[in-house]
C-alpha cells in the first residue's frame, strides 16, 4: 500500500471548519483513500473514503486532487468531540487483500 | 453501522499467565478480522489477519506461538496472549471487514492489557 504524509498536529477552533491535508504521491490507480479517526483510548472510527471523486457524508467531506497525489479531509463545523488522531490511509480495494496499515496520523485538537 | 465488540475492555494479569480477548461482530458476518496492538503515544500496529476456518497470517516480527488467534465462527475471533510479560502490556484492538457495499473495516473498542 502507498505511504501517506500528514502533519503531526493541528489546532482548530470550535465551530470552524477543520481542513486536514494528506499527501500520497505514490498512490496507484486502484488504491482508495480512507480516513479514520481515533479518540483517546478508543478503537478507530471510519470516517469516509474515496477513489477519484470528492465524497461527502454526515461526518465529513473528502476532496481528492485531480492527480490523486493528495487529499483533504474537511470537518465542516468542528466540535470539541472531534479532538482525535486522524489517519489517512491509501489501500487496495476491499475485495483484494485489504489489510489496513496505520501511519502516525494527525493529532487534531479542537479548542473552545 | 456495523458493530464490533471486544471483551474484556480492561484486564490485569500476573506475569506468566495467559489472557484471552474476544472480538465479536454483533450484526454482521465477518470472514476476515484483524488484530492490532497499540503502545502509548504510538500508532496502531497490525499483528495478524484472521480468516474464519483457517490459520491466522501473522505480520513479520509477531510471534505466532505467543499470540494465538482463533477465528472459529463468522462472528467471533479470539486473541490469546500466552505467558504474558510486562512488555506485552498494550492496547489490543480488533477490526472486522464488513461485506457490505463499502466494505470498510469496523473496529472494536479495544482491550487494555496490563501485565504485572
Amino acid at each position: 500500500d502507498a505511504k501517506t504524509t500528514q502533519p503531526t498536529s493541528m489546532d482548530c477552533a470550535e465551530g470552524r471548519a477543520a481542513n486536514l491535508p494528506c499527501n500520497h504521491s505514490t498512490i496507484s490507480g486502484n488504491e482508495y483513500v480512507y480516513w479514520y479517526r481515533q479518540i483517546h483510548s478508543q478503537g478507530p472510527q471510519y470516517i469516509i473514503h474515496g477513489l477519484k471523486n470528492n465524497e461527502t457524508n454526515e461526518m465529513a467531506s473528502l476532496i481528492i486532487t485531480e492527480d490523486r497525489k493528495s487529499s483533504t479531509l474537511i470537518l465542516p463545523h468542528a466540535t470539541l468531540r472531534d479532538t482525535a488522531v486522524y489517519y489517512c490511509i491509501v489501500r487496495l480495494p476491499l475485495d483484494s487483500w485489504g489489510k489496513l496499515q496505520f501511519g502516525a496520523g494527525t493529532q487534531v485538537v479542537v479548542t473552545p | 453501522g456495523a458493530v464490533v465488540s471486544q471483551h474484556p475492555s480492561r484486564v490485569i494479569c500476573k506475569s506468566g499467565t495467559s489472557v484471552k480477548i474476544e472480538c465479536r461482530s454483533l450484526d454482521f458476518q465477518a470472514t476476515t478480522m484483524f488484530w492490532y496492538r497499540q503502545f502509548p503515544k504510538q500508532s496502531l500496529m497490525l499483528m495478524a489477519t484472521s480468516n474464519e476456518g483457517s490459520k491466522a497470517t501473522y505480520e513479520q516480527g509477531v510471534e505466532k506461538d505467543k499470540f494465538l488467534i482463533n477465528h472459529a465462527s463468522l462472528t467471533l475471533s479470539t486473541l490469546t496472549v500466552t505467558s504474558a510479560h510486562p512488555e506485552d502490556s498494550s492496547f489490543y484492538i480488533c477490526s472486522a471487514r464488513w461485506q457490505g457495499a463499502a466494505g470498510e473495516l469496523f473496529f472494536g473498542e479495544g482491550s487494555r492489557l496490563t501485565v504485572l
